[in-house]
């Protein structure tokens, strides 16, 4: 049982780049969410989703774009990368009223 | 809008202690409270779920209560060991929120267990 996976854990990006984090959940739940972490601010959601095809912002989205059009697959795509983007990203999902479950995290660094 | 407070933010203890973490929220409109436990460069581990016609919630040397007429939930750590420390975190879903899922978290309780 994978449950939730992220990829790639680790990236080391310049400024200016489009960089994409995967995130990929084998039990067929319908929500999904992208937070990040940073010190000082805790954990913040970016995007999240209530079924394929259904994206909503949440409190930081500026810079970022996802897609789900598959229930498994919530791509967070940074279209062109900020030093400000530097955080842990992590991606979690629900079936809904049954608790979030979280992903192991993707470390990003922009230079 | 809903906020979510975990004091202290840090504490530490000797191994065996029964300890409680606090958790209180300004909105007792809740749909759903959920502790987490981080560790150091790890993702985030569901520890319990407490749904909101629920009072409270067990598992193993943990159990979490609820009362949502004063705005709190609290984590009892039973006979502490070493392997808790972490950081351990409490979000919850309003009640506005329920169709979304949306979490609201705390900024987390850092907890040292000292042998």
């Amino acid at each position: 049982d994978a449950g939730i996976t992220q990829s790639p854990r680790y990236k080391i990006t310049e400024t200016g780049r489009q960089v994409t984090l995967m995130c990929h959940q084998t039990w067929s739940h319908s929500y999904m969410f992208w937070y990040r972490q940073d010190l000082g601010h805790g954990l913040r959601l970016i995007y999240y989703s209530a079924a394929a095809d259904i994206t909503d912002k949440g409190e930081v989205s500026d810079g970022y774009v996802v897609s789900r059009s598959k229930t498994e697959n919530f791509p967070l795509t940074l279209e062109s990368a900020t030093r400000s983007q530097t955080s842990v990203y992590f991606c979690a999902s629900s079936r809904g009223g049954q608790g979030q479950y979280f992903g192991p995290g993707t470390r990003l660094t922009v230079t | 809008k809903q906020e979510v407070t975990q004091i202290p933010a840090a504490l530490s203890v000797p191994e065996g202690e029964n300890l409680v973490l606090n958790c209180s929220f300004t909105d007792s409109a809740i749909y759903n409270l959920q502790w987490f436990r981080q560790d150091p460069g790890k993702g985030l581990t569901s520890l319990l779920l407490i749904q909101s016609s629920q009072r409270e919630q067990t598992s193993g040397r943990l159990n979490a209560s609820l009362d949502k007429s004063s705005g709190r939930s609290t984590l009892y750590i039973a006979a502490s060991q070493p392997g808790d420390s972490a950081t351990y975190l409490c979000a919850e879903i309003p009640s506005s929120e329920s169709g979304s899922e949306k979490l609201v978290f705390g900024k987390g309780t850092k907890l040292t267990v000292n042998p």
